[in-house]
């Protein structure tokens, strides 16, 4: 059975940082492209960003771009989002996405996790 | 970054048939796959539609998709009250480099 979970998010100041990690297990993590799809409370799904499984390509919306990286540690199974300069803006349930194949363009999110909240507050 | 366009709601009693619209450009619907996701409430989204009309294991016969051009859609036939929830498409945007999802429909059945 493959999981998805990720790390507990939290309310943060605006212009603070936080990072979510996700660890997959149940499948071979890095024969599969991963991703960060974020949703605002009460509004739709929004791509974040994605990264083949080798992790040597990196993809990001542009709300994001300059202040979220997205990584992976494949010895451990895991996948990283590292926010910095958050805005209210980024107030959303964080969902850790595994993509179909090892790419993370052209396939898509095939399985999901439960996500955790970010909450970006004074 | 552009969304896809999807009605906002879309409503059917129990065995009927609903089909939801997302018109989308030639940069992601009319040169990519479409993807459909549905999201029942309080829980993560799952595929129930893959490479514009291909089903993946699990999804019922009665969910089916097509596209044509700048546009796609998803059918729902012999509709069921378990099928109410939040239907979003999804391509990739080869002009944006990134995926862009719709703005998401909600299913209610009657």
């Amino acid at each position: 059975e493959v999981r998805l979970l990720e790390s507990e998010g939290g309310l943060v100041p605006p212009g603070g940082s936080l990072s979510l990690s996700c660890v997959v297990s149940g499948v071979t993590f890095i024969r599969h492209g991963m991703s960060w799809v974020r949703q605002a409370p009460g509004k739709g799904l929004q791509w974040v960003a994605g990264i083949t499984g080798s992790g040597d390509d990196t993809y990001y919306a542009d709300s994001v771009k300059g202040r979220f990286t997205i990584s992976r540690d494949n010895s451990r199974n895991t996948l990283f989002l590292h926010m910095n300069s958050l805005r209210a803006e980024d107030t959303a349930r964080y969902y850790c996405a595994k993509m179909r194949s090892v790419m993370a363009t052209a396939t898509f999110f095939e399985d999901w996790g439960q996500g955790t909240v970010v909450s970006v507050s004074s | 970054q552009s969304m896809l366009t999807q009605p906002p709601s879309a409503s059917g009693t129990p065995g009927q048939r609903v089909t939801i619209s997302c018109s989308g450009s030639s940069s992601n619907i009319g040169s990519n796959y479409v993807y459909w996701y549905q999201q029942l409430p309080g829980a993560a989204p799952k595929v129930v539609m893959s490479r514009n009309n291909q089903r993946p294991s699990g999804v019922p016969d009665r969910y089916s998709g097509s596209k044509s051009g700048t546009s796609a859609s998803l059918a729902i036939s012999g509709l069921r009250s378990e099928d109410e929830a939040d239907y979003y498409c999804a391509a990739w945007d080869d002009s944006l480099n990134g995926y862009v999802f719709g703005t998401g429909t909600t299913v209610i059945v009657l």
